[in-house]
């Protein structure tokens, strides 16, 4: 069966330090894989998705993900983290037997400054 | 363009009653999705309408139904309400099914059940 893991429930990073939100998936087929954010009180913000092409790639406020196939790994990182990262970060993948995105249970990021 | 809006944003039901939300999708959006978000699940899929179909089901009860309005708007019902029903649901729209675009969110509809 189709599904994503987020093995941290919290991260914690200092302020300008590089971040990383760990994401590792089971498919079957090619993947399709999305990252979320959502900040306090709010729906989900779409970051950035990996459907084909180079390994990295690069989205919103500064984010990026790298794909590794053999890994299974979508990993979040970003070079230098604000206090205004702070939220919780969902990885989902599409199930390509019925195109239902499945997410992950999220991990939450703490930048302290 | 506005976003995906969802109705009531706040709502206190009792067990044993029923609770409909609603979803106006982003103009031009076909498909609507629901999830149910809890602190110890994430996010768990409940269903997906496309052009008034119900084209996919999560794992959840009969207690929890949806259609959706040839306008593209959608509502979900659950009924007798229970407890562990207590959650954020969201709402989400897609310009088509072939998702692999990303999925807008609304802010939620969060259901307390006493």
């Amino acid at each position: 069966a189709q599904s994503v893991a987020q093995p941290e429930d919290q991260v914690n990073v200092a302020e300008g330090n590089p971040l990383t939100v760990k994401c590792t998936y089971s498919v079957s087929g090619n993947p399709y894989l999305f990252w979320y954010v959502q900040y306090p009180n709010r729906g989900l913000q779409f970051l950035l998705k990996y459907i084909t092409g180079d390994n990295l790639v690069k989205g919103s406020y500064g984010f990026e993900a790298e794909f590794n196939k053999s890994q299974t790994s979508f990993h979040l990182k970003k070079p230098s983290a604000l206090v205004s990262d702070s939220a919780l970060y969902f990885c989902a993948v599409r199930d390509v037997r019925d195109d239902k995105i499945i997410f992950g249970k999220g991990t939450r990021l703490h930048i302290l400054p | 363009k506005a976003g995906v809006t969802q109705t009531p944003r706040y709502l206190i039901k009792t067990r044993g009653q029923q609770v409909t939300l609603s979803c106006s999708p982003i103009s031009g959006h076909r498909s609507v999705s629901w999830y149910q978000q809890t602190p110890g699940q994430g996010l768990q899929f409940l269903f997906e309408y496309f052009s008034e179909t119900q084209r996919n089901k999560g794992n959840f009860p009969g207690r929890f139904s949806g259609r959706q309005f040839s306008n593209s708007r959608s509502e979900m019902n659950v009924s007798t309400l229970e407890l562990g029903d207590s959650a954020l649901y969201l709402c989400a729209s897609s310009l088509d099914r072939t998702n692999t675009g990303e999925l807008f969110f609304g802010e939620g509809s969060r259901l307390t059940v006493l």
